[in-house]
């Protein structure tokens, strides 16, 4: 019963190309995160969404920008890819603003960048 | 800026023992949510356990429980009667009302059969 799905466990791009990681959830939450996962890093935040075309910066937003046309789908896109944008990506989602409650993973995408 | 450190990042339990993953937060808020997730190998992060600031009793789920000291700011996760499907990376997280939610570095744990 996968709650949180996202389209691509692992992928190639070359340096340059631009790369879209989709994320779709099913359980109707109007939060939605993008992090960064890196060895002795833990999590980054990229971007949030609270609502339909609504977005937010988290922490490390530069080289990345994100679209959410439906509820249901949060889009992560590195315009132009670079290596030191090869990383684990986990898309995650809440259903409440103040998120104390249960975040909800996506398998992750390994992306490498050659 | 809200702070989790996770200062051990490898840890070994033997199967059926009992192991204890450090955490600890820097705030100066009162109000707050701490948590632990567990991401198995290849697989979805998950929650593990969650506890309420405010509340005095440390919270427990099955093997799952932690010791949580408000005043030393630490959080800290046991597992007792370890079995292999809990190895894993642990991430302790803190989260309140007006800051975002901040994951530590994360411990990896491996269980020995």
């Amino acid at each position: 019963d996968v709650k949180v799905t996202q389209s691509s466990r692992y992928l190639v791009k070359r340096t340059g190309e631009k790369v879209f990681l989709e994320c779709v959830q099913d359980m109707d939450h109007e939060n939605m995160f993008w992090y960064r996962q890196d060895p002795g890093l833990g999590l980054r935040l990229i971007y949030f969404s609270y609502d339909v075309k609504m977005k937010e910066k988290g922490d490390i937003p530069e080289g990345y920008s994100v679209s959410r046309e439906k509820k249901e789908r949060f889009s992560l896109i590195l315009e132009s890819a670079s290596t030191n944008q090869t990383s684990m990506y986990l898309c995650a989602s809440i259903r409440d603003r103040a998120y104390t409650g249960e975040l909800f993973f996506g398998e992750g995408s390994r992306l490498t960048v050659l | 800026a809200q702070t989790v450190t996770q200062s051990q990042p490898e840890m070994s339990v033997q199967e059926a023992e009992t192991v204890t993953l450090s955490c600890t937060y820097d705030t100066s808020e009162s109000d707050y949510y701490l948590f632990w997730y567990k991401q198995p190998p290849s697989r979805q992060m998950i929650l593990v356990i969650r506890q309420e600031a405010y509340k005095q009793q440390n919270a427990t789920e099955n093997r799952f429980s932690v010791n949580f000291q408000k005043a030393a700011k630490s959080f800290s996760l046991k597992i007792s009667d370890s079995q292999l499907g809990d190895a894993a990376m642990y991430f302790c997280a803190y989260r309140s009302a007006i800051s975002k939610l901040t994951f530590g570095k994360g411990i990896t744990l491996s269980v020995r059969p």
